[in-house]
């Protein structure tokens, strides 16, 4: 297994630019995870569907951010407009069962 | 907050040598995990001990949990140099689905 798959690895984009952000979880797994990672804030849990159902998104910051999770294989996180303090790392996890979570290798978002 | 914090932040040891990393956490937990984040990557699943057992074994990773003081520890034995890494743990809370992570512990073992 390919293990989760997330891209673009790197982004570097203009503020009050659109980011999207994608994730292809393992094969089978019935949640999906969206984290922010920062130095300040550490790791932050914006938002997880189970069964591409949004469950929780109590821990999405503003209106400009949205996720979606059209099919179990595919999920976006979308920033409209772009803002320098969304700078970050954001990883994507997946789990069977909600018990253990295996994590993509991020991608990671400079907003100029 | 759920939050877990971990201590200390950061831990320099000499390779060979025992690594202890602690965890507290405020509320009632079905489990607790713990994950290891090298630089620039994502984070690894270590090991999981649930609710109702007290201590688990994985490879040099020693795991306790005492639910009685919301704590855990995570001992690594006989360090290498490849163990250096950020360490976190995680809780699942009671009916929850999800994991708050805690701040981590930042682990360097010199060679």
């Amino acid at each position: 297994d390919a293990g989760v798959i997330q891209s673009p690895r790197h982004e570097v984009t203009e503020m009050g630019q659109e980011v999207t952000l994608r994730c292809k979880p393992i094969s089978g797994h019935d949640y999906l995870f969206w984290y922010r990672q920062t130095m300040m804030r550490g790791l932050e849990l914006l938002i997880y569907f189970n069964n591409n159902v949004p469950i929780d998104d109590s821990g999405m910051p503003e209106d400009r951010f949205s996720a979606k999770m059209p099919n179990a294989s595919f999920s976006t996180l979308k920033i409209q407009p772009s803002e320098p303090r969304d700078s970050a790392v954001y990883f994507c996890a997946s789990s069977l069962n909600s018990d253990t979570q295996y994590f993509g290798p991020g991608t990671r978002l400079t907003v100029l | 907050s759920q939050q877990g914090e971990e201590d200390p932040q950061a831990l320099s040891i000499q390779e060979g040598e025992n690594a202890t990393m602690n965890c507290s956490y405020k509320t009632s937990i079905n489990n607790l995990q713990w994950y290891r984040q090298n630089s620039g990557r994502g984070l690894v699943h270590l090991i999981l001990i649930r609710s109702n057992e007290r201590e688990k074994h994985s490879g040099r990773l020693r795991v306790t949990l005492d639910t009685s003081k919301k704590s855990s520890s995570l001992l690594i034995t006989a360090s290498r140099a490849a163990d250096t890494a950020s360490y976190f743990c995680a809780t699942e809370g009671t009916g929850a689905n999800n994991l708050f992570f805690g701040t981590g512990t930042r682990l360097t073992v010199i060679p």
